[in-house]
C-alpha cells in the first residue's frame, strides 16, 4: 500500500460545527504532516508530526486542533471556523528510516467549504 | 527564509512539443527537490525526487534536473500530450531533520491537441 488516504473528500461545515478531517497511510511512514491550500495557491505547512508526537506548529490558529492516535492515523479536528478556512486540506507523509532519500506522498485533500 | 520561484507561471503549447519547467531556491542547504503534479482540484503525485548530491533524475518523458550550488532546477517534458496538463510544483526539503517542504508557486501546464 503505497498510499495516503483522507476522508471526506468533500466537507461542507457551518461555523458553529465540530467536524473532523482524517487522514490514514500504511507505509510504515512516521512523520505525518497537515497542509493547507488555497485556490491558485501552493500548499502552506500547518502542522508536523513524527514519531506521533507534534514537532512543528506553525502558528496554526487554536480552531484547528491535530491529533495522532498511533503511527497510521492522522486527524484534524475542527471548530468554529471562519469561511476563510474554506481550502483543500491535504495529508502527506514521509518516511524517517532514511531521512535523506525519503520523498513525501501526499493525499487527495479534503475540500472544506465554511458557510 | 527559502523563497522557491517557479517560472513561467503559465504555459500554453500544442501537443507533441518538448518543454521546460523551472524552479529556482534562494538557499542551497536542501536535502532534497522534488516535483509534483496537481490536477484541479486534486492531490499532489510525486513526479521526480532528486538528491541533493545528485544532477538528474529521469522518468519516462521526465527528466528533472539539479544545480544546488546555483540554487535552480528545470523539469523537461518531451513529447507533451494533452494529458500532461496539469500545475506542476517544485518543492525543496530542509530544516531540522527535513521536516520542511517548501513550495513553489507552480506552473499552470496546457497541452493543446
Amino acid at each position: 500500500d503505497t498510499e495516503v488516504t483522507q476522508t471526506p473528500k468533500h466537507l461542507v461545515m457551518g461555523m458553529t460545527n465540530k467536524k473532523s478531517l482524517k487522514c490514514e497511510q500504511h507505509m510504515g511512514h512516521r512523520a505525518m504532516y497537515w497542509y493547507k491550500q488555497k485556490a491558485k495557491k501552493p500548499p502552506e505547512l500547518m502542522f508536523v508530526y513524527s514519531y506521533e508526537k507534534l514537532s512543528i506548529n506553525e502558528s496554526v490558529p487554536s480552531r484547528f486542533s491535530p491529533e495522532c492516535p498511533n503511527s497510521s492515523l492522522l486527524n484534524l479536528h475542527l471548530h468554529a471556523l471562519q469561511p476563510e478556512d474554506s481550502a483543500l486540506y491535504l495529508c502527506a507523509s514521509r518516511g524517517t528510516g532514511t531521512p535523506i532519500g525519503v520523498g513525501y506522498t501526499f493525499g487527495s485533500g479534503t475540500r472544506l467549504t465554511v458557510v | 527564509k527559502q523563497e522557491v520561484t517557479q517560472i513561467p507561471a503559465a504555459l500554453s503549447v500544442p501537443e507533441g512539443e518538448n518543454l521546460v519547467l523551472n524552479c529556482s531556491f534562494t538557499d542551497s542547504a536542501i536535502y532534497n527537490l522534488q516535483w509534483f503534479r496537481q490536477d484541479p482540484g486534486k492531490g499532489l503525485t510525486s513526479l521526480l525526487l532528486i538528491q541533493s548530491s545528485q544532477r538528474e533524475q529521469t522518468s519516462g518523458r521526465l527528466n528533472a534536473s539539479l544545480d544546488k550550488s546555483s540554487g535552480r532546477s528545470t523539469l523537461y517534458i518531451a513529447a507533451s500530450q494533452p494529458g500532461d496538463s496539469a500545475t506542476y510544483l517544485c518543492a525543496v526539503r530542509q530544516g531540522e531533520y527535513g521536516n520542511k517542504l517548501v513550495f513553489g508557486a507552480g506552473t499552470i501546464l496546457r497541452v493543446k491537441s
